[in-house]
């Protein structure tokens, strides 16, 4: 069975840093590209990050670029974003999810972690 | 940055109603839409993709069609279980701009 579990959330002062993390299993994770979505509390989707299937391409959102890091290591079936210079913006649920094959949309999603931005 | 401007924000509607969501781009995407469901405290749920393809497993009640640069999301008969929100994504380019929603609630 297709699975994406997020991991690396909780609570963190504006200005500091935190890695995500989303474990992957069922299916051949070095064969998609992943995202990185995030929702904040009672807002709508945001898409954050995306990185290719390789890692050979990686694109931002506006509101993170400079700041956040997207990568994977498909020797651990692992993706990762890197949140550094966190602000109160940057609090949400954060879900990991799969781009389907062939311009099928985004089909798998992880169940979210949330991240707070608080001092 | 392509925009994606989805209508109405928030519908009311009974079982068995017929109702339509659309989402409109701010330029030519190519069809590369998607339609998504989210519950509350869920991940979102692909519906739709390519604007009229449908996710395998989702009910044939679920239907997208587009227009141009308008796409419209289809639920023929409504049932208890698709009161939720609605979000389109069009993924044309890398930016994936998601429309703000579409809260379906109960009348």
């Amino acid at each position: 069975q297709v699975h994406l579990v997020e991991s690396g959330g909780g609570v963190v002062q504006p200005g500091r840093s935190l890695r995500l993390s989303c474990a992957a299993s069922g299916f051949s994770f070095s064969s998609y590209g992943m995202h990185w979505v995030r929702q904040a509390p009672g807002k709508g989707l945001e898409r954050v990050a995306v990185i290719w299937y390789d890692g050979s391409n990686k694109y931002y959102g506006d509101s993170v670029k400079g700041r956040f890091t997207i990568s994977r290591d498909n020797s651990k079936n692992t993706l990762y974003l890197q949140m550094n210079s966190l602000r109160d913006e940057d609090s949400a649920v954060y879900y990991c999810a799969r781009d389907a094959v062939a311009g099928n949309g985004i089909d798998v999603w992880g169940q979210g972690t949330t991240v707070t931005v608080s001092s | 940055d392509i925009q994606m401007t989805q209508s109405p924000s928030t519908l009311s509607a009974s079982v068995g109603d017929r109702v339509t969501i659309t989402c409109r781009a701010s330029q030519n995407i190519n069809s590369w839409l998607a339609w998504y469901q989210q519950r509350p405290g869920k991940a979102p749920k692909l519906l739709i993709y390519k604007a009229s393809s449908l996710e395998s497993g989702v009910p044939s009640r679920f239907s997208g069609s587009e227009s141009g640069t308008e796409f419209t999301l289809t639920i023929s008969s409504l049932q208890p279980d698709d009161f939720a929100t609605y979000y389109c994504q069009q993924y044309n380019n890398y930016s994936y701009t998601f429309g703000q929603g579409t809260k379906l609630q109960i009348k």
